[in-house]
């Protein structure tokens, strides 16, 4: 079956330590996101890439680093600057330039010890 | 730059009832509009969409209509039924067809009770 992994469902991470979460797609999409859900926040845009090897900050991007080397994946990290990284993560993709097709993987959630 | 308000919530409802979430947006020219929902622990379900003005997404029994003398797209339901219980997220995206990304608003919880 065709669709968005997410891994791993719970992260936890501690003081000063960089982790990575880790998005994977089989659905042959161009153009990966990331978003960060907070409780009553709504959906907030990270990153987002249109073509391997090629990606742009979304709104909220201080504290993140992305890679885009190959099509199916799009990692992100959470550095030790993001002083607030408890969240809920969400990875999505989607056709270039057809977003309504958006697909979104089951998220993972951060937890800082 | 562009928004979405939508109502806040919890919305407690009762099996049968009827169902308003209303949503609002603010963009620059003609965005195309969305509906996701979210059930507990899981990611974002898209559930209907327009993309341009009088348009009607529908899909499981849920409405709702592009107005844009109003910047509105209201989502309705005529009977909810206690599986409807979620999180639903209003969207736009902008008129190059969402390149950056979505825009969402900040979701409405709804509860239907048996």
């Amino acid at each position: 079956d065709g669709g968005i992994t997410q891994s791993p469902k719970y992260l936890f991470r501690k003081e000063g330590q960089n982790v990575t979460l880790s998005c994977e797609q089989n659905l042959n999409h161009d153009a990966m996101y990331w978003y960060r859900q907070d409780p009553g926040q709504g959906l907030r845009l990270i990153y987002y890439s249109q073509i391997v090897n090629d990606f742009q900050k979304g709104d909220i991007a201080e504290g993140y680093s992305v890679s885009r080397e190959k099509k199916e994946s799009f990692p992100l990290t959470v550095t030790s600057a993001q002083k607030n990284p408890t969240a809920f993560y969400l990875c999505a993709s989607s056709p270039a330039g057809i977003v309504e097709t958006q697909y979104f993987g089951p998220g993972t959630r951060l937890l800082v010890l | 730059g562009n928004s979405v308000t939508q109502m806040e919530g919890p919305v407690t409802l009762s099996e049968e009832a009827f169902l308003t979430i209303n949503c609002t947006y603010t963009a620059t020219g003609y965005p195309s509009l969305f509906w996701y929902v979210q059930y507990p622990g899981e990611g974002l379900q898209l559930l209907l969409k327009a993309t341009k003005a009088d348009d009607k997404g529908s899909n499981k029994g849920f409405e709702a209509t592009y107005r844009k003398e109003t910047t509105s797209f209201h989502l309705e339901k005529g009977s909810v039924q206690v599986s409807d219980s979620a999180v639903y997220f209003c969207a736009l995206s902008d008129q190059r067809g969402g390149a950056d990304g979505l825009t969402f608003g900040k979701g409405t919880h709804l509860i239907i009770q048996p």
